[in-house]
């Protein structure tokens, strides 16, 4: 079963304006913690930001914030203010009690200018 | 200080050829991560080292596939006998600790293709 669904394969933003980039996920463990990466042409994964399973606020790094709603198993990505070096896939992850970290398809976002 | 480094960037290989592939993680870093990233996909993870206790395997397609870190630093990931299938990117990762609300550091990975 899937674990992580990012339901847009790809999304277009206007220079300066704000995008969200959806993902929910599925696990019964009450431990967990959810990720966010950015992946440019050039292929690296790029850390984004961090939500932990207990964390009561929502995370915020910058121009990203994650949108956690817990009861609807959803973590989504709001990028404001969004720049030209913003454009790549975006992948959203989850780690439970286990080693593994499970991605899901991600998401191509492309900032028009 | 430097990041997490793979090697060689770029493989091309002939189908049943064994290839050897190679990560270096940042200096200090407890836990490596091996994954698969076939085109157009997210990672799939294949196995983790904790030093160079390899605790999990259970994403490893094939007893083809092969990873070991002796030393508790550098790992290699060997693959035999390459099937076609086998062509995708693979990439290394490494994170202080084992816990999970650590962040893995990424390499820029090794692009595998099988012809």
């Amino acid at each position: 079963a899937q674990k992580i669904t990012q339901t847009q394969p790809g999304m277009f933003v206007q220079e300066k304006e704000a995008v969200t980039l959806d993902c929910t996920y599925d696990t019964s463990d009450p431990s967990y913690g959810l990720f966010w990466y950015k992946q440019p042409s050039s292929g690296e994964m790029i850390f984004l930001i961090y939500q932990g399973s207990y964390d009561q606020q929502n995370a915020t790094e910058g121009r990203y914030s994650l949108n956690f709603q817990k009861a609807r198993k959803s973590a989504n990505l709001v990028i404001s203010a969004s720049q030209l070096g913003d454009s790549a896939m975006y992948f959203c992850a989850m780690r439970e009690g286990g080693y593994d970290m499970r991605f899901g398809a991600g998401t191509r976002l492309t900032v028009k200018p | 200080g430097a990041g997490v480094s793979q090697s060689p960037r770029y493989k091309v290989a002939k189908r049943g050829q064994d290839v050897a592939l190679r990560c270096d993680p940042i200096s200090g870093h407890v836990s490596l991560f091996w994954y698969q990233q076939a085109l157009g996909q997210g990672p799939e993870f294949l196995t983790y080292f904790q030093n160079e206790a390899q605790l999990d395997k259970s994403g490893l397609p094939s007893d083809r596939f092969f990873a070991e870190r002796p030393e508790g630093s550098v790992s290699t990931l060997k693959i035999q006998r390459t099937q076609q299938e086998d062509s995708a990117v693979y990439l290394c990762a490494s994170s202080p600790w084992p816990d999970k609300d650590y962040e893995q550091y990424f390499g820029p990975g090794t692009r595998l293709t099988v012809t």
